[in-house]
């Protein structure tokens, strides 16, 4: 089945310790995002890239970084810059050749402990 | 800077009934609207695509609507199950300088039985 696969579904993070999500998709897709998901806030973009190689920083990117090198995988870190990283991470990809409905993962839910 | 509101916050209703969920934007230059459904936990599932130069979108038991002009969105439940309890989320896509999508902060609703 295509879609987007997000892994892990939880992680623990120490004070300090930088940590990565996994996010892969099979549907093709050029496009892929980054949201962040807080108790009673609507999702926020962190990072977007449009084509592989290329990516841009969306409304909170501080304290994250990304890479695009292959079509199908947009890792993101969470770095120790981010002083409030427990949240619930969402990747989402759409094809922006046929007119951009977003498909999204599962999530992974982020704990600092 | 695009702003999306939902109303109602929450919404708890017995089995059967009809109803309306209101989403509604500060700017009508959108390329489309997307309403999605989250379950506790989980990622969000596509419901109904409104392409800009659309009025509205029908899939089974739900029709969501689009009215730039007024910058309003409905998604209409008809005959609702208890199946249906989940938070909906109203999404647009304006394109521009940051791309990804906006969101507004959802409506929960509960289906009682």
């Amino acid at each position: 089945d295509g879609g987007i696969t997000q892994s892990p579904k939880y992680l623990f993070r120490k004070e300090g310790q930088n940590v990565t999500l996994s996010c892969e998709q099979n549907l093709n897709h050029d496009a892929m995002y980054w949201y962040r998901q807080d108790p009673g806030q609507g999702l926020r973009l962190i990072y977007y890239s449009q084509i592989v190689n290329d990516f841009q920083k969306g409304d909170i990117a501080e304290g994250y970084s990304v890479s695009r090198e292959k079509k199908e995988s947009f890792p993101l870190t969470v770095t120790s810059a981010q002083k409030n990283p427990t949240a619930f991470y969402l990747c989402a990809s759409n094809d922006r050749q046929t007119g951009t409905e977003a498909f999204f993962g599962q999530g992974t839910r982020l704990t600092v402990v | 800077k695009q702003e999306v509101t939902q109303i109602p916050a929450a919404l708890s209703v017995p089995e059967g009934e009809n109803l309306v969920l209101n989403c509604s934007f500060t700017d009508s230059a959108i390329y489309n609207l997307q309403w999605f459904r989250q379950d506790p936990g989980k990622g969000l599932t596509s419901l109904l695509l409104i392409q800009s130069s659309q009025r509205e979108q029908t899939s089974g038991r739900l029709n969501a609507s689009l009215d730039k002009s007024s910058g309003r969105s409905t998604l209409y439940i008809a005959a609702s199950q208890p199946g249906d309890s989940a938070t909906y989320l109203c999404a647009l896509y304006s394109g521009g300088g940051a791309d990804g999508l906006t969101f507004g902060k959802g409506t929960h609703l509960i289906i009682q039985p």
